[in-house]
């Protein structure tokens, strides 16, 4: 079975500062791998997606996400955070059966907060 | 740009009332799926769709059930309300084609069973 594993429940990170949020996920065959990101009171919004190729990738709004298969980790980026930042973050992870694609396995979230 | 729309942004039900929540998407998407976001919890997968008609259980599909009639619509629907299933319902969709797609999100329907 799949899991997503976000370590940090709450981070808080000073505005101008650099920001990672760590995910570990658990999967037997390839993973595809998202960072969503949840405002208060929205629905979930893709920052960026890794299915295969380089193992760096850009995602929206500045962030990156490096996918490490020998440490089954996918952690989140940014240089520099804004005070819009702060929202709700979700790692998740897919794979595909035979009958078709399944859903998303997500992690419980990581609650980011922006000190000014 | 993808748009997933649900009926109620939010819900108020009665315990024992049967309740419809309504997910329509404008992509022509192959899969849709039905989520419930609880705090310390995240999401988790109720049921999802690969096509017209058919239907898969998630993680908890326990006193939930789905109708997918057209492509572009895929309802869940609450048999009996209880308490326990006041929660934020999220609807999302994605294509197949060959592949994993990324899903799209509604915004989200919070429904409190009182």
């Amino acid at each position: 079975a799949q899991s997503v594993t976000q370590p940090d429940i709450h981070i808080t990170v000073s505005e101008g500062a650099s920001l990672e949020l760590r995910c570990n996920y658990s999967y037997g065959a390839t993973p595809y791998l998202f960072w969503y990101v949840q405002s208060p009171g929205q629905g979930l919004q893709l920052l960026l997606k890794y299915f295969s190729g380089d193992t760096l990738v850009q995602g929206i709004k500045g962030f990156e996400a490096e996918f490490k298969r020998s440490q089954s980790s996918f952690n989140l980026r940014k240089p520099s955070v804004h005070w819009s930042d702060a929202a709700e973050y979700f790692c998740a992870v897919g794979g595909y059966s035979g009958g078709g694609a399944d859903g998303l396995t997500f992690g419980k979230g990581t609650h980011l907060i922006i000190q000014p | 740009d993808v748009k997933v729309t649900q009926s109620s942004r939010y819900l108020v039900k009665r315990t024992g009332e049967k309740v419809f929540l309504e997910c329509v998407q404008d992509m022509d998407h192959e899969n849709m799926f039905w989520y419930r976001q609880d705090p310390g919890l995240g999401l988790r997968l109720i049921y999802f769709s690969y096509d017209v008609k058919m239907k898969e259980k998630g993680d908890i599909p326990e006193g939930y059930s789905v109708s997918r009639e057209k492509k572009e619509r895929f309802s869940l629907i609450l048999e009996s309300a209880s308490t326990n299933q006041t929660s934020m319902y999220l609807c999302a969709s994605s294509q197949t084609a060959g592949g994993i797609y990324e899903q799209y999100f509604g915004p989200g329907t919070r429904l409190t069973v009182t």
